[in-house]
Parts: C-alpha cells; structure tokens; sequence
C-alpha cells in the first residue's frame, strides 16, 4: 500500500527564519513520483515540484530546496528566510500511475509565517 | 491559459436538490479528476477521466455523478446529498503521461443543509 506521513501537523516561525517540512513515504513501487503541493487560504493546490525516484538529485528553486533520500524514504522540503506569503498548507504527495495520476497526499502541514 | 476553472465557488444545497459542479481547462489535457477535500484533511481522489471516458472511480456512492462532454469540461452532478458531503471539492487536469503534472482549479465550496 501506498502511503504518505507529515508528523508535523503544524509550524509557526518568525519571520525570515529557516522552516524544514518533513514527509516520509511507503511504497512497493520501483517508479514512483513525489510531489509538493501548497494550498493557499484561497483553496487551490499549487504545484511545487516533482521528483521521480530515480533522481535523487537535490533541487533549489528561489528560497526552497528539497531533499530526497531513497536510502531513508524521505522528500523535505525547506523554505530559506520564510515570508507572511508563504503561510499556507504544504502537502507531500506519491504519485501511482495507472493511466492518469493517481495522488495519494500526506495530511498536510500548515505552516504560519509571523511578521 | 494554465488554468482550470471551477464554478459555482461556493454552493449551498438542500438534501432533495439536485445541483452541478462545473470544472473546465483549456490547456489541451487530456486527463481530468475529481478530489474532495474535507476541513483540515488532505485531498482524496474520487474520480478520474482519461480521454474522456471514465478510467478511476474510488467507490463513490451513486448520488455523486461524474459526466465528461468533451475534452475541456468535467461536471458532477450532485443528488440527494447528506449534510457529510459538505466539502471542498476540487477539479485538476494533467497531461498524458507519467510525467504528467497535475494542475488544480480553486474548487467548489460545498454545503449541504
């Protein structure tokens, strides 16, 4: 069975600190793919990244970086010098394709920049 | 156009109503999805289109009913609902493919009295 755990179900930072979202994923899959999400107040689901278990090359993008570690089933996320805008709900997710694609999502992680 | 668009955005609904969620993209995807989402919980997929027939369905109870007219719409006709229906519902579209990345809409706020 596929399955995808966030243990920290919240996070509240200061401003400009560094902030690390933790997911850990089961799977029985060879190929698989990994995702970040963040859902706004507004409701949608924005795409962050994607990352297919044959590449566990980190990824910088801006103030976020991922870490992926096959070795330990782990995909982290980490925001550099949080701002007010990036409080949201960060959700990890595995992906099954069995046609189209088929996400399976962590509970999520509501994280609260203060100013 | 890299979006997905989703109307009504908030709908209110008695449990005898019959009502739809419309969702529609325009970006030449050829997969479409229905996800509901309860409060502080994560997306749970109930449906999936792909080319416009019917490829995934999450055992959903009957009165949730999809319909994909063409390649750009996905509705859900809703009937006889119970007030624990009352969700989030959400709409993507991705392209073919494994490598296809999922794009969602800002969803249906739906509550059923």
């Amino acid at each position: 069975a596929q399955k995808v755990t966030q243990a920290q179900t919240e996070i509240s930072v200061v401003e400009k600190e560094d902030v690390t979202l933790d997911c850990v994923y089961e799977t029985r899959d060879t190929t698989y793919y990994l995702f970040w999400y963040k859902q706004p107040p507004s409701g949608e689901l924005v795409f962050l990244i994607r990352r297919n278990s044959f590449d566990e090359q980190n990824e910088i993008s801006g103030r976020y970086s991922w870490n992926f570690q096959k070795s330990t089933s782990s995909f982290n996320f980490t925001i550099t010098a949080s701002q007010v805008v990036d409080s949201a709900v960060y959700f990890c997710a595995l992906n099954r394709f069995q046609g189209a694609q088929k996400l399976v999502f962590g509970q999520g992680t509501r994280l609260t920049i203060n100013p | 156009d890299t979006e997905v668009t989703q109307t009504p955005k908030h709908l209110v609904m008695g449990m005898t109503n019959k009502k739809s969620l419309k969702c529609e993209q325009h970006m030449g995807h050829r997969a479409m999805y229905w996800y509901k989402q309860k409060a502080k919980k994560p997306p749970e997929l109930m449906f999936v289109y792909s080319y416009e027939k019917l490829s995934i369905n999450e055992s959903v109870p009957s009165r949730f009913s999809p319909e994909c007219p063409n390649s750009s719409l996905l509705n859900l006709h809703l009937h006889a609902l119970q007030p624990e229906d009352s969700a989030l519902y959400l709409c993507a579209s991705s392209p073919p493919g494994i490598r296809g990345d999922c794009t969602f809409g800002s969803g249906t706020r739906l509550t059923v009295v």
